[in-house]
């Protein structure tokens, strides 16, 4: 069974830029057919999708946080990462990473990690 | 301001059915399928309702989806106690170059 765990720092400064890493195991981030996914949850609210990208090194980012997001993919490592630029307490939230299936039928993002709470805070 | 509309809380006692409904538009729910999510306090979603009405292995058959149009709606009957939790739908949405969206989630209380 495919498993997913965030790791970064839980604190970050304002105006610094937010850095998660999602290790992936019981499966190849290689494998074609899935993509690899970053979403949010502010306290106490909603969730909010982030972007992903494609083992390849393709990605596909919210239009919302576009200009301030990078994600990146080490498949040698198993590994995908999200850095998020320019923070205010706005960007506090529990982050997760996530695993995306498309197919001519239906998407779906079926496997998520446990979440990491990021606080943005001087 | 979610996408997707879902009512804030939803209640029923043990043994009851409820639903959930989430209200989308042409651009997710009326041309993607839907999916369900459950979120017991403190936890990750865990996927409940794929492609509108599957279940992924191990989700009890108490739990079944639907879709019309721009509208899908979750089912629990049988209601227990450990069904206490928030409940999301979400879509894939094709407008702006495409992006998943997401209800606001929906507070179900077992009386």
């Amino acid at each position: 069974q495919v498993q997913l765990q965030e790791s970064g720092p839980g604190l970050v400064k304002p105006s610094q830029t937010l850095s998660l890493t999602c290790t992936v195991s019981g499966g190849s981030i290689s494998s074609g057919g899935y993509y690899w996914s970053w979403i949010r949850q502010h306290p106490g609210k909603g969730l909010e999708w982030i972007g992903y990208i494609y083992y390849s090194g393709s990605t596909y980012y919210n239009p919302s946080l576009k200009s301030r997001v990078t994600i990146s993919v080490d498949t040698s490592k198993n590994q995908f990462s999200l850095k998020l630029s320019s923070v205010t307490a706005a960007d506090t939230a529990v982050y997760y990473c996530a695993r995306g299936i498309s197919s001519s039928w239906y998407k779906v993002l079926d496997y998520w990690g446990q979440g990491t709470l990021v606080t943005v805070s001087s | 301001q979610s996408v997707l509309t879902q009512p804030p809380s939803a209640s029923g006692t043990p043994g009851q059915r409820v639903t959930i409904s989430c209200s989308g538009s042409s651009s997710n729910i009326g041309s993607n399928t839907v999916n369900w999510y459950q979120q017991l306090p403190g936890t990750a979603p865990k996927l409940l309702i794929y492609s509108n009405n599957q279940r992924p292995s191990g989700v009890p058959d108490r739990f079944s989806g639907s879709k019309s149009g721009t509208s899908a709606s979750l089912a629990i009957s049988g209601l227990q106690s450990e069904d206490e939790a928030d409940y999301y739908c979400a879509a894939w949405d094709d407008s702006l170059n495409g992006r998943w969206v997401f209800g606001g989630g929906t507070k179900l209380t077992v009386l």
